[in-house]
């Protein structure tokens, strides 16, 4: 069984640039969701993705985007980088999003903008 | 607004001591509550969780306990090990199809002497 993975591990921007970062999600699952971690911060929900549509956004402002793919791999794209914007991002998978779905995490990709 | 909090950003403790970590939380709406663990370079990994229709729930050395009326909830380790060492987050989940969208505490780092 695959667990989550994540790419790249880590990448440095420039303030104004655009990225994206990639999410395999385990075996089986069908639920994607992404959280940003500024240091010394928990973790915190960005959006979710189930069968390939956006269920549900945290409070993120639109440059940040996603899409799910038919395999369950997902993609988290920020536009126009910001400073803040500097942080660890982390995929999660899951078995549909009800109760007892527990959350798989990747180790996450560390950005930097400078 | 945090509306999960772990208001001790560190415990330290002797091997085979007891370990307890705290978690407040506001959001009423919060009915499904988790812990998980983080250690450096790696993603957090699901530990215990805990409905509001329960009190406490056990998993070995583990324990959640859940006050609904003070909006607290703890997770006791016993005995503590080196290995226990990590950062420790509680997170609550809003029901329904929100069981995915987890809010998270901020962290308490834990660390087991031998």
């Amino acid at each position: 069984e695959t667990g989550v993975t994540q790419s790249p591990t880590h990448l440095i921007k420039t303030r104004g640039q655009q990225v994206t970062l990639r999410c395999s999600s385990q075996s089986g699952h069908n639920t994607v969701s992404w959280y940003q971690q500024a240091l010394g911060q928990g973790p915190q929900f960005i959006f979710q993705y189930y069968r390939e549509e956006e269920n549900g956004r945290g409070n993120f402002p639109p440059r940040f985007s996603g899409l799910q793919f038919p395999n369950y791999s997902s993609e988290l794209n920020v536009n126009a980088l910001e400073l803040d914007d500097s942080a660890l991002y982390l995929c999660a998978s899951s078995l549909g999003s009800l109760a007892g779905g527990e959350l798989f995490f990747g180790e996450g990709s560390r950005l930097t903008v400078l | 607004d945090q509306q999960v909090k772990q208001n001790s950003p560190s415990l330290s403790v002797q091997e085979g001591r007891i370990s307890i970590l705290n978690c407040d939380y506001t959001n009423s709406m919060f009915d499904y509550f988790l812990w998980y663990k983080k250690y450096p370079a790696e993603g957090p990994t699901f530990l215990i969780s805990i409905s509001s229709i329960k009190d406490k729930n056990e998993d070995g050395r583990f324990t959640v306990f859940l006050n609904k009326s003070a909006k607290h909830l703890s997770l006791h380790i016993v005995p503590s090990q080196p290995g226990d060492s990590a950062v420790y987050f509680c997170a609550a989940s809003a029901g329904g199809t929100s069981y995915g969208k987890l809010t998270f505490g901020q962290g308490t780092i834990l660390t087991v002497h031998p």
